[in-house]
């Protein structure tokens, strides 16, 4: 299995601070996306970066992918009480496998 | 964006009852994938709904206990059955936005099984 793990399992910061989420997988990857969970909801995705890509941004998003580390980083700058949630990283195997791989989450809690 | 409405969203159920979970997408979706989530846990790939053909199950998960329906491409139901307490969870199904890679999910079902 190549499950991603994230670290840290659990996050709890103040309202503008920035938030760092890591995420490590074990065999070689398509690509690597990143969802948030609010508490009872389902996931939405927020980012995907393939293989090949080193740094992607979305908004106040920031991913990185190392695959020579097979790790990636999720930031999230100056927070928001509405980022509460879980966050999880999704590899996806390269080879052409379409079934993607969750890791444990991140739960993120923002105090306003 | 695609949506799926999942229902039902929560459901209290005795045990040795089944539970059908339905997932209707808004538009047409080739893979279709049903996950579980244990409270405060990551999601579980239960089996892959194929269009036309039998769902494809992961290790640990038997067609007996979990029939999928697929009727086409844009529907998906999941049964639950002779239920007992263990299977209290949350279920999730979720679609592949073509050619992006991307999953989209339902607002997940709640089942607690007394």
């Amino acid at each position: 299995s190549q499950q991603g793990e994230e670290d840290p399992q659990a996050l709890s910061i103040q309202e503008g601070e920035n938030a760092t989420m890591n995420c490590s997988y074990k065999t070689s990857i398509n690509n690597l996306q990143w969802y948030r969970q609010n508490s009872g909801r389902g996931l939405v995705h927020l980012i995907l970066i393939r293989s090949n890509e080193r740094e992607k941004h979305s908004g106040r998003l920031r991913v990185t992918l190392d695959t020579s580390k097979k790790s990636s980083s999720l930031l999230i700058t100056a927070s928001r009480a509405a980022d509460t949630a879980s966050y999880f990283c999704a590899t996806f195997a390269s080879g052409g496998s379409y079934i993607p791989t969750f890791g444990r989450g991140t739960s993120l809690i923002v105090h306003p | 964006s695609a949506v799926i409405s999942q229902k039902p969203s929560r459901d209290i159920c005795q045990r040795g009852t089944s539970l059908t979970i339905q997932c209707q997408v808004d538009s047409q979706v080739t893979m279709m994938f049903w996950y579980r989530q244990q409270p405060g846990q990551s999601l579980t790939l239960i089996a892959t709904a194929n269009q036309g053909s039998e769902a494809t199950y992961e290790s640990g998960f038997v067609i007996d206990k979990f029939p999928i329906s697929r009727p086409n491409l844009t529907f998906s139901t999941l049964t639950v059955s002779n239920m007992s307490p263990e299977d209290s969870s949350i279920y999730l199904c979720s679609g592949e936005r073509s050619n992006t890679g991307e999953l989209f999910f339902g607002e997940g079902s709640r089942l607690t099984v007394l």
